[in-house]
């Protein structure tokens, strides 16, 4: 089945304590993305990677990384976890192409106390 | 800058009673437009896109939204509510980088 695959689904830490957050995809795709979830403000992109090596920051990196080493998963990872990096985060995936559909993950729901 | 406005956080309708979502962007060159629905727990799935070619598109479940470049719209719209279709709509704008602006999101209620 295509899909696009994440873990942990759901994550509670603490300030400071680095985390990673997978995301696997299975369909071959070259782009995929990182965007985070709040009330009243959409989805917002975080980072992106056009394809293997090639990242960029998406409206909203500031406490993010990423890394793009095989086609299929594109890592978050938060070094120093704050408490307003709480949110709904989503990995997506697509073919190369600005008018091709996006498949989205099931979504990583993080609490940063 | 492109941008997406969706009107109105929540709409409520009545089952059976017609849905329309409004969508607005804005774009500098001829945009590429999507909806999104995401029901609870779950992730974004594609309703529709439009792309080139007939500005009236159909999507799943008998969603559809037409492109009036004029008014810079792209409205969702349903004949008939079912309570199945309660859920969060977002409409997205793709860049030419492969990113999306989403709209704030709507949130259908259908009442019984």
């Amino acid at each position: 089945e295509a899909q696009v695959t994440q873990n942990p689904r759901y994550l509670i830490t603490v300030t400071g304590k680095k985390l990673t957050v997978t995301c696997s995809q299975n369909m071959n795709h070259e782009y995929m993305s990182w965007y985070r979830q709040d009330p009243g403000l959409g989805l917002r992109q975080i980072y992106y990677s056009m394809n293997v090596e090639v990242t960029d920051k998406g409206d909203v990196p500031e406490g993010y990384k990423v890394s793009r080493k095989e086609k299929r998963n594109f890592p978050l990872i938060l070094e120093s976890p704050s408490p307003n990096q709480t949110s709904l985060y989503f990995c997506a995936s697509s073919l190369a192409g600005e008018y091709n559909e996006q498949f989205f993950g099931p979504g990583t729901r993080l609490t940063v106390l | 800058a492109q941008s997406v406005t969706q009107l109105g956080s929540h709409v409520s309708v009545s089952e059976g009673a017609l849905v329309l979502l409004r969508c607005n962007y804005s774009s500098s060159v001829p945009p590429y437009l999507f909806w999104y629905v995401q029901y609870p727990n779950q992730g974004l799935q594609l309703l529709l896109k439009y792309t080139t070619g007939a500005t009236l598109v159909k999507g799943i479940n008998g969603f559809e939204a037409e492109f009036k470049k004029s008014e810079t719209s792209f409205h969702l719209t349903k004949p008939s509510a079912h309570m199945s279709d309660a859920a969060e709509y977002f409409c997205a704008v793709s860049l030419n980088t492969g990113k999306l602006i989403f709209g704030q999101g709507t949130t259908l209620q259908v009442k019984p």
